[in-house]
């Protein structure tokens, strides 16, 4: 069964510094992975996606992640966090059949 | 461009009684979710519908029944509600006519918070 682990329920960081947010991922077939942001009282936004070609991916809101297949990471990153980039960020991978299967989610607290 | 329409936004419960869920999407998805999202558990999948005219468990069915009314429009219901379904329901939809499904990404809802007491 494939399922992601968000390593770290809480980050915080100040404003201006690197952000990076911990993602390992399970999964028996090559895996298709994302990225979710949620503000306070909304719901999911797409940040950005890993399909196949490059590992490099870009989203919005300059956040990144880098598929790295032979440590079976997604990590996001973005390098200079914002005091509205304040939010919970989930995780996900398709498990095939259209459904995805979310980690438990990260808040990020950003300081001034 | 509404996206994924949920109503209500809010809602209480007595235990024991009953509600549905709505949603409607308008943007030709196949594929519709409900989801519900506790503290620190993330969102987990209740039922799905692949395409109009199916409806599938998922991972806590428990409790609910679900509706594909149309291609727009997918319903959950709570027949008996009790306090541990307490939480916030989130809809989605995925799947636009021809678009390959590993490109799937999910369009959300801004979600239901019910409190059953």
């Amino acid at each position: 069964a494939q399922s992601v682990t968000q390593l770290g329920s809480h980050v915080s960081v100040s404003e201006g510094a690197l952000v990076l947010l911990r993602c390992n991922y399970s999964s028996s077939v090559p895996p298709y992975l994302f990225w979710y942001v949620q503000y306070p009282n909304q719901g999911l936004q797409l940040l950005l996606k890993y399909t196949t070609g490059a590992t490099l991916v870009k989203g919005i809101n300059g956040f990144e992640a880098e598929f790295k297949k032979s440590e079976t990471s997604f990590h996001l990153t973005k390098p200079s966090a914002h005091m509205s980039d304040a939010a919970e960020y989930f995780c996900a991978v398709n498990t095939g059949f259209q459904k995805l299967v979310f980690g438990t989610g990260t808040r990020l607290l950003v300081s001034p | 461009n509404a996206g994924v329409t949920q109503t209500p936004k809010f809602q209480v419960l007595k235990t024991g009684q009953s509600m549905t869920l709505q949603c409607a999407q308008d943007m030709n998805h196949n594929s519709m979710y409900w989801y519900r999202q506790d503290p620190g558990m993330g969102l987990r999948l209740i039922y799905y519908s692949a395409s109009e005219g199916t409806t599938d468990k998922g991972e806590v069915p428990n409790g609910y029944n679900v509706s594909r009314l149309n291609k727009r429009e997918f319903s959950l219901r709570l027949e008996s509600a009790a306090p541990s379904q307490t939480s916030v329901y989130f809809c989605a939809s995925s799947g636009s006519p021809g678009q390959p499904k590993e490109l799937y990404g999910y369009t959300f809802g801004s979600g239901t918070r019910l409190t059953v007491v």
